[in-house]
């Protein structure tokens, strides 16, 4: 069964740039969309945006200036840039598999904790 | 800010059952299908009820959704002490053109 796992820095300062990887094992990327979330530390949840396997992407307006994903196919995995990070952006931050369109988030990977601090 | 409101908290004691409402507007709960999860402390978030009401293989029957208009319910049977854990619904909502989540429910077993 398919398996994600995100990686990337646990710490970034603020104004600067946060990069995370969310690598996709058992299965294929193809024909799914691909998305990010995230959850402050005792918060609630919060989309970023998702990817279509073919590149296609939609991000939430309250981000989508300071956001980009992408997705290499070759090495099975997706990834999340978002820049001019303050403490706002401190959370947990998760990567999951969508069906299809407007659809369902499953599975979901174990999630990152990234906090941003000088 | 949330689109979907969820109250706080939920409580019951085992064997009871809970129900858990998410109420939103015509451009998301109105116009889609509505997702439930659940979260138990310091995991991510599992994936009880897809498309209003439907359960992932897995899921035992004692989770139930429904929607009506633009609100959505989650219900547990036969309350266990297991289920202690946030819940949250989400959905597409059109006019903003993005998911929406709801302020989540925190549910506790007595």
């Amino acid at each position: 069964q398919v398996q994600l796992q995100e990686s990337g820095p646990g710490l970034v300062k603020p104004s600067e740039t946060l990069s995370l990887t969310c690598t996709v094992s058992g299965g294929s990327m193809n024909n799914y969309y691909w998305s990010w979330i995230r959850q402050p530390p005792g918060k609630g949840l919060e989309w970023i945006g998702y990817i279509y396997y073919s590149g296609t992407t939609n991000y939430n307006p309250s981000l989508k200036s300071r956001v980009l994903i992408s997705v290499d196919r070759s090495k099975n995995h997706f990834s999340l840039v978002m820049t001019s990070v303050t403490a706002a952006d401190t959370a947990i931050y998760f990567c999951a598999r969508v069906p299809g369109m407007w659809d369902w988030f499953d599975p979901w990977g174990q999630g990152i904790l990234v906090t941003v601090s000088s | 800010q949330s689109v979907l409101t969820q109250p706080p908290s939920a409580s019951g004691t085992p064997g009871q059952s809970v129900t858990i409402s998410c109420s939103g507007s015509s451009s998301n709960i109105g116009l889609n299908g509505v997702n439930w999860y659940q979260q138990l402390p310091r995991t991510a978030p599992k994936l009880l009820i897809y498309s209003n009401n439907q359960r992932p293989s897995g899921v035992p029957d004692r989770f139930s959704g429904s929607k009506s208009g633009t609100s959505a319910s989650l219900a547990i049977s036969g309350l266990q002490s297991d289920d202690e854990a946030d819940y949250y619904c989400v959905t597409w909502d059109d006019s903003l053109s993005a998911y929406v989540f709801g302020t989540g429910t925190k549910v506790t077993v007595l």
